[in-house]
């Protein structure tokens, strides 16, 4: 059964650094998410996308973040300057459509 | 927005006990109601959904009731195996959004 990816599985770094994480969503999907995840506690929504334009976003997805669709499998997520409080697991999702998402693994990131 | 409340918070079981969880939800807009399982560290999988169309839904030892009058849907999972033990978390959705609104989760621990 086809799964998402991401990469790196981990991410260390220093505040105010970009970091980039990268998604692979199910080749079929339409539909493409980024959700975060601080230790310990829900899944919160950023941002969902479609037809190469956001569609949705949360009030946590600020003018630090941006998506990106560059070709036609990757999905990124951009943090222009990362704060201490970015720290958490960050997951993509897709979906055929805007209804059951399929996760994947995430990625830790880590802000010092 | 849409908030989604969910009790309780931790829940230990004797293993062959059911489990329940309760949600709630505040938009009488929403429409779909997925439920997820998170084991220690890995994405959420969902292990069922249900729709504003339909009052309960049951796919082997798990099964999922919604009263849209209430605004409540709860999980039941009968025969509780140890391998059930992870943090569980129910969502809702509009149809129509892309938004994905997550509960707080439950820590299930079923003692063998």
């Amino acid at each position: 059964e086809p799964e998402v990816t991401q990469t790196p599985s981990h991410q260390v770094t220093q505040m105010g650094q970009e970091v980039i994480l990268r998604c692979v969503p199910i080749s079929n999907h339409l539909y493409f998410y980024w959700y975060r995840q601080i230790l310990g506690q829900k899944v919160e929504f950023l941002v969902s996308f479609y037809n190469n334009e956001i569609s949705e976003k949360s009030e946590i997805f600020d003018d630090q973040f941006s998506v990106e669709r560059p070709d036609g499998s990757n999905f990124t997520l951009k943090i222009r300057s990362t704060k201490l409080e970015d720290s958490a697991m960050y997951f993509c999702a897709s979906s055929l459509q805007a209804a059951t998402r399929s996760f994947g693994p995430g990625t830790r990131l880590l802000v010092l | 927005g849409e908030n989604v409340e969910q009790h309780p918070s931790t829940l230990s079981v004797q293993e062959g006990d059911s489990a329940v969880i309760k949600c709630t939800y505040s938009d009488s807009a929403s429409n779909y109601f997925p439920w997820y399982k998170q084991e220690l560290g890995k994405r959420p999988q969902l292990i069922i959904d249900i729709r504003s169309n339909v009052g309960e839904k049951k796919d082997q030892r798990i099964a999922v009731t919604l009263n849209k009058t209430a605004k409540h849907f709860s999980l039941h999972i009968t025969e509780t195996q140890p391998e059930d033990s992870a943090v569980y978390f129910c969502a809702a959705s509009v149809d129509s959004s892309y938004k994905l609104i997550f509960g707080s989760g439950t820590r299930l621990l079923v003692r063998p």
